[in-house]
């Protein structure tokens, strides 16, 4: 299967910065098949960026997929308070789909 | 846009089957693939399988051997059975939809369940 590696394992960030969130595959994503999710407390997971770099139904410009093959990278360009969150990655290219760790985003 | 209602026994001795239904609303069930992940409590995500609408299955290798899935096209719902359970299968369980590109390629999971909680204790 797909080992997907998320770093950091957290980010302590204030509002307005940029955050850069990583995904490492331990081999190459078909079809950049890669989705990134947000996940608050009690809440299901919400799609965000779906193929690598395609943005999800009512999602904002300041989140930014990017990547191919085995190295993926999400972007916040300007952290606003709704945004500190758990971040996953996830593979849907080959079966088993799998899941990054996570990435906690907290307020500095 | 879809939406997902789950339900199911919450609390389970060891050794029980797990058993989750999921009812897809305002959109159609045929054409995509309706997936199970469940959560550990404080944990990260983890994939079971999924289905379609005529009943084609994938499911994670570490859990085939426990695992039904089946779907009543007629309800539009989706069910999960999870055979023997442990402790190991206490977690969040969540039915999701496989979304779909206008171009026909698939996006991750664009519509998710509610999330149903399951403890397993003796």
């Amino acid at each position: 299967e797909i080992v997907l590696t998320q770093f950091p394992g957290s980010l302590s960030l204030s509002p307005g910065e940029r955050a850069t969130l990583s995904c490492r595959a331990s081999q190459s994503v078909p079809s950049s098949f890669l989705a990134w999710y947000q996940q608050k407390p009690g809440q299901a997971p919400r799609l965000l960026i779906y193929g690598a770099s395609s943005r999800a139904t009512d999602i904002p410009d300041r989140f930014t997929g990017s990547g191919s093959g085995t190295d993926f990278t999400l972007t916040i360009s300007r952290l606003e308070p709704e945004d500190f969150a758990l971040y996953y990655c996830q593979q849907y290219g080959r079966s088993p789909y799998t899941f990054g760790q996570g990435t906690k985003l907290e307020v500095k | 846009q879809v939406q997902l209602q789950q339900w199911g026994a919450g609390l389970l001795k060891p050794s029980e089957t797990l058993s989750l239904t999921c009812a897809v609303y305002g959109g159609s069930f045929s054409g995509f693939y309706w997936n199970w992940i469940r959560q550990p409590p404080g944990k990260g995500l983890e994939w079971i399988g999924e289905i379609n609408h005529v009943g084609s299955t994938s499911y994670n290798p570490s859990l085939r051997s426990r695992i039904i899935m089946s779907v009543d096209t007629s309800k539009s719902q989706l069910s999960l059975k999870l055979r023997s359970v442990t402790a190991a299968d206490t977690a969040v369980y969540y039915c999701a939809k496989l979304g779909r590109t206008v171009a026909g390629t698939e996006k991750g999971f664009e519509s998710w369940g509610q999330g149903t909680l399951v403890t397993v204790s003796s």
